[in-house]
């Protein structure tokens, strides 16, 4: 079974510039998060997808983020303009059921 | 306000030794606390889980002990070996929350060979 993915790995933009990240969750999981890590803190949660839908966004940090998951299949988070205080490791979960979150490897975001 | 607490930034024990990785939360609506390993440039994987209706649940060499009155979880890893040299975060749930998990900062384990 394929796991989590997301793209890219890394990347380094400009302040004000627009970033998009991307997941691929494992086939079949419904349920797709975003978590992020800023400055080596705990992961925080940002939103929570159930197919195509939002579930829950509480966690996203203000109206410069948008996620969107067309199809319930992959998603995508985009940042615009990218800030500072944006920079950190982003990751996506998916799970299917339980407590059974799977997560990608992240995305480092660096913002200069 | 921080609702899981690792308060332990690092930890560096001996191999063959025990690790005792701690725990602390604040929100009693949780009801299922969890272990994640991370390794540098890689993703949290999912270690162990407790449910609140017990206080110790035993996997291998990992063991997860909770005290709910006290609001204090532990993993203890026996014996700790050189591979277990990880990042540890403790994650806490809510039954009604759709399964959004509650992360600590994490706590750097260095096991010395």
């Amino acid at each position: 079974e394929a796991g989590v993915t997301q793209f890219p790995s890394h990347s380094v933009i400009e302040k004000g510039q627009t970033v998009t990240l991307r997941c691929d969750p494992i086939s079949g999981h419904d349920n797709l998060y975003w978590y992020r890590r800023v400055m080596g803190k705990e992961i925080k949660f940002l939103l929570h997808f159930v197919k195509e839908s939002k579930q829950d966004e509480s966690g996203m940090p203000n109206n410069r983020f948008l996620a969107e998951r067309t199809g319930g299949t992959y998603s995508t988070l985009k940042v615009q303009p990218a800030e500072l205080e944006d920079s950190g490791v982003y990751f996506c979960a998916s799970r299917h059921t339980g407590y059974g979150y799977t997560f990608g490897s992240g995305t480092r975001l660096t913002v200069v | 306000d921080q609702q899981v607490k690792q308060n332990s930034p690092s930890l560096s024990v001996q191999e063959g030794r025990i690790s005792i990785l701690n725990c602390d939360y604040t929100n009693s609506m949780f009801d299922y606390f969890l272990w994640y390993k991370k390794y540098p440039a890689e993703g949290p994987t999912f270690l162990i889980s407790i449910s609140s209706i017990k206080d110790k649940n035993e996997d291998g060499r990992f063991t997860v002990f909770l005290n709910k009155s006290a609001k204090h979880l532990s993993l203890h890893i026996v014996p700790s070996q050189p591979g277990d040299s990880a990042v540890y975060f403790c994650a806490a749930g809510s039954s009604g929350s759709a399964r959004q998990l509650t992360f600590g900062s994490g706590t750097q384990l260095t096991v010395l060979p």
